[in-house]
């Protein structure tokens, strides 16, 4: 069955360097999509990217993070300086067109930044 | 904008049992999607079952089942005969057809444990 893949399965990273999060998206999927979900709290969107563009960001989506697809199959985000409170499990998701639209979950990459 | 509220933070289920994992939801959008998600202690967001704002019957994948009351704002998730493997969060999620990024607003989430 075709999944969601993220690498790594966790980051440990100084506070003030770059990560890159990577996602492996649903092969005939259109639409790519970032979460998080800081220890014991809610799953909250960061960003939805289609067609080659962000369709839609949250508040917390600054412009430290960026998301890229820098070719037919990987989905990066990145964090230009990782402050203590990037500290989360960040998951990427996949839905392929819109209606019903169901997102497939990868399995999240932990980040910790110390 | 959605609002989604889990109140039952943690429930006990006895093997075999049926449980059900309550969901509210508040949205200004006419029409909406609802969805549950399990996820186990390791960590991965498995989704589980979709209910559309407009679908006439109640959603059902094997033995899970949404009990979608419309005019109360609720889409309680019931699953059927527990399983040990049914211990995880379980979190209720929406979607309004109105956004162009498909964004699911998360409630809190329930942490479901099945004792054999």
């Amino acid at each position: 069955e075709p999944e969601v893949t993220q690498t790594p399965s966790h980051q440990v990273t100084q506070m003030g360097q770059e990560v890159i999060l990577r996602c492996v998206p649903i092969s005939n999927h259109l639409y790519f999509y970032w979460y998080r979900q800081i220890l014991g709290q809610k799953v909250e969107f960061l960003v939805s990217f289609y067609n080659n563009e962000i369709s839609e960001k949250s508040e917390i989506f600054d412009d430290q993070f960026s998301v890229e697809r820098p070719d037919g199959s990987n989905f990066t985000l990145k964090i230009r300086s990782t402050k203590l409170e990037d500290s989360a499990m960040y998951f990427c998701a996949s839905s392929v067109r819109q209606g019903k639209n169901i997102q497939y979950f990868g399995a999240g990459t932990r980040l910790s930044v110390l | 904008a959605q609002k989604i509220t889990q109140t039952q933070p943690g429930m006990f289920v006895q093997e075999k049992e049926a449980v059900t994992l309550d969901c509210t939801y508040d949205t200004s959008d006419p029409s909406y999607g609802l969805f549950w998600y399990k996820q186990p202690s390791s960590g991965e967001m498995i989704f589980l079952i979709y209910q559309g704002s407009y679908d006439q019957q109640n959603a059902t994948e094997g033995r899970y089942s949404l009990n979608f009351q419309k005019a109360r704002k609720s889409a309680n998730l019931v699953i059927s005969a527990s399983q040990l493997g049914d211990s995880a969060m379980y979190f209720c999620a929406m979607r309004g057809y109105n956004n162009a990024g498909n964004m699911l607003t998360f409630g809190g989430g329930t942490r479901l444990m099945v004792k054999p």
